[in-house]
């Protein structure tokens, strides 16, 4: 079945340590995205890629690095200059490049600091 | 810049009442209007799309969304709740740029009661 993979479901990070998250891709998508959802705010934009080798900061960037060096796969990286980290992360993806194209998105990773 | 608006954070029916859900937007172009909905835990599904086809728009489950440009609204209804609807629901717009990205409500949580 096509669909898209996050990995892990839990993730628990030590103050100052850098961790990655996983997205995988399997639905031949030109577009991928990054989002942080925190309760009551609805979803926000942390990156996103159109194609390959190429990525631009979202509306949160401060604090987190992707790559795309490959069009199935988009990690994304929380760096220790995130001040607030602990959220539950999604990736999306989206065919072709329209304005009016769905997003489909994947089961989510749950960040927590410890 | 585009925005949207979910009015009320809960709602609450009863199994079988009429579910509505409140989405106004803002947009200085012809919007690309996505109503998305999440379980628990788990990433977003697409429940339906406006793309200016028609201001009536069906999606999965029984659900519909009327795009009313006058009231700049693209509220949700469906005629007779289910326990199974019970999850948050998200409203989201096209910025209207290229690279398809999206602006979301603060999100709206549905319990339904028995």
């Amino acid at each position: 079945d096509g669909g898209i993979t996050q990995s892990p479901k839990y993730l628990f990070r030590k103050e100052g340590q850098n961790v990655t998250l996983s997205c995988e891709q399997n639905l031949n998508h030109d577009a991928m995205y990054w989002y942080r959802q925190d309760p009551g705010q609805g979803l926000r934009l942390i990156y996103y890629s159109q194609i390959v080798n190429d990525f631009q900061k979202g509306d949160i960037a401060e604090g987190y690095s992707v790559s795309r060096e490959k069009k199935e796969s988009f990690p994304l990286t929380v760096t220790s200059a995130q001040k607030n980290p602990t959220a539950f992360y999604l990736c999306a993806s989206m065919v072709g490049q329209g304005i009016g194209n769905e997003q489909f998105f994947g089961p989510g990773t749950r960040l927590t600091v410890l | 810049a585009q925005s949207v608006t979910q009015l009320g954070s809960h709602v609450s029916v009863s199994e079988g009442a009429l579910v509505l859900l409140r989405c106004n937007y803002s947009s200085s172009v012809p919007p690309y209007l996505f109503w998305y909905v999440q379980y628990p835990n788990q990433g977003l599904q697409l429940l339906l799309k406006y793309t200016s086809a028609a201001t009536l728009v069906k999606g999965i489950n029984d659900f519909e969304a009327e795009f009313k440009k006058s009231e700049t609204s693209f509220h949700l209804t469906k005629p007779s709740a289910h326990m199974s609807d019970a999850a948050e629901y998200f409203c989201a717009v096209s910025r209207g740029t290229s690279y398809g990205k999206l602006t979301f409500g603060q999100g709206t949580i549905l319990t339904v009661h028995p």
